[in-house]
């Protein structure tokens, strides 16, 4: 079975722009949720969602969003880039929505320059 | 807000036994404890989970304390691979809580 992929694997924009990054979860997995790791921050929860409904947010600025599609594919976006943003952002896949194993994507390396 | 805390860094010799600690004092009731490991340029890998009873699996055993403020994971035998930072998560139904992590050195 296929792992989670994302795409793109890295990245490079500049302060202002936005990004879009997408995730494929597992085949069968209908949980999507995304983190943002840095060095100063470690891992942070950004959001989950479950059959293209949010259903878990962490604590970041309206600037993040995300959704998820019928194919469980998700996205997600962030608007007005600060530098602050540059990080590697997870995805992670599971079965059901609380409780159970996640399966977690290589990431991506977002830079803003 | 639930929060984990973990020691920064943890050494052990190959082949002997680990326990990673964890504390998590502020966990509600309905919060899973996670644990998962991350290889340098890699994202975590699931390692094991619980909710109120000792787990165990092919990699890992997880001991939870009654109260179930603490936790402690345990690798039975280090390996090389084994080296990684260990991350303790509570994992509830409005919120995702991680620790700073474990980096655990096994020293051959």
């Amino acid at each position: 079975k296929a792992g989670v992929t994302q795409t793109p694997r890295y990245l490079i924009k500049t302060r202002g722009q936005q990004v879009t990054l997408s995730c494929s979860p597992i085949s069968g997995h209908r949980s999507v949720s995304w983190y943002q790791q840095t060095p100063g921050q470690g891992l942070q929860f950004l959001f989950e969602y479950f059959s293209e409904t949010q259903r878990n947010k962490g604590n970041f600025p309206g600037r993040f969003s995300g959704r998820q599609f019928s194919n469980s594919r998700s996205e997600m976006n962030v608007s007005t880039l600060e530098l602050g943003d540059s990080a590697l952002y997870l995805c992670a896949s599971s079965l059901e929505q609380t409780g159970r194993e996640q399966y977690f994507g290589p990431g991506t390396r977002l830079t803003v320059t | 807000d639930a929060k984990t805390t973990q020691p920064n860094s943890m050494e052990s010799n190959e082949e002997e036994p680990v326990h990673l600690p964890c504390n998590h004092s502020t966990i509600s009731g309905t919060d899973y404890i996670h644990w998962y490991r991350q290889l340098p340029s890699q994202g975590p890998e699931y390692v094991i989970h619980g909710l109120t009873s000792n787990v165990n699996n092919r990699m890992a055993s997880l001991a939870i304390a009654e109260d179930r403020k603490s936790s402690t994971l345990i690798l039975h035998r280090a390996t090389l691979r084994d080296a990684a930072v260990y991350y303790c998560i509570l994992q509830g139904y409005q919120k995702v809580t991680f620790g700073t992590g474990t980096k655990l050195q096994v020293i051959p």
